[in-house]
């Protein structure tokens, strides 16, 4: 089946530094990815849409010059949390669209600490 | 507003049982209806979906009924595997307005047990 993987998949930075989280389709061109965050027993909340070669589109309430989202390819997209703080310390998933609806894989999540 | 909500936060069953978990919408303008296991610290693995122009799909042991009337759905797991032990998410999307985003449910944790 179609493969996501997301790097790095667990990264520790300080407060006041920016994170870079790539999200790429292995097997697969994906022109829509998505970007979610989980809390600790929480739900997967989307955080934005990506689109290769456009502008993403956050959802209400999440920050774009906070989490800059890049679709540079096909197969690439690209999630910086800038100047993170430790409230910015969650798991972060992205998904990937193929062709059809129920075709969107899932990365396998990095988990970021903000210390 | 949790459009889409699982009230049952875990669920024991018994191997070789079956495993009914629950989801509720709130939303009348979703079509479409997802199923999600996860792990820790993994992203989600699409288990099965239904359209909702129809109320049953079965998948192998996975079946997903939908009730529009009741904005009701509920996946079936027969029978169930300690394998099958797992965090299980259902989500759901709108032909319009929301393109192929997904709206998740807060989970529903289910253990399987020997």
């Amino acid at each position: 089946g179609a493969v996501v993987s997301q790097h790095p998949s667990w990264v520790i930075c300080k407060s006041g530094t920016s994170v870079k989280i790539e999200c790429r389709s292995l097997d697969f061109q994906a022109t829509t990815m998505f970007w979610y965050r989980q809390f600790p027993k929480q739900s997967l909340m989307l955080m934005a849409t990506s689109n290769e070669g456009s502008k993403a589109t956050y959802e209400q309430g999440v920050e774009k010059d906070k989490f800059l989202i890049n679709h540079a390819s096909l197969t690439l997209s690209t999630l910086t949390v800038t100047s993170a703080h430790p409230e910015d310390s969650s798991f972060y998933i992205c998904s990937a669209e193929a062709s059809y609806r129920d075709e969107q894989y899932f990365g396998p999540g990095t988990r970021l600490t903000v210390t | 507003d949790q459009q889409v909500k699982q009230n049952s936060p875990s669920l024991s069953v018994q191997e070789g049982r079956i495993s009914i978990l629950n989801c509720d919408y709130t939303n009348s303008m979703f079509d479409y209806f997802l199923w999600y296991k996860k792990y820790p610290a993994e992203g989600p693995t699409f288990l099965i979906s239904i359209s909702s122009i129809k109320d049953k799909n079965e998948d192998g042991r996975f079946t997903v009924f939908l009730n529009k009337s009741a904005k009701h759905l509920s996946l079936h797991i027969v029978p169930s595997q300690p394998g099958d032990s797992a965090v299980y998410f259902c989500a759901a999307s709108a032909a319009t307005g929301g393109g192929n985003k997904l709206t998740f449910g807060t989970g529903t944790q289910l253990k399987v047990e020997l």
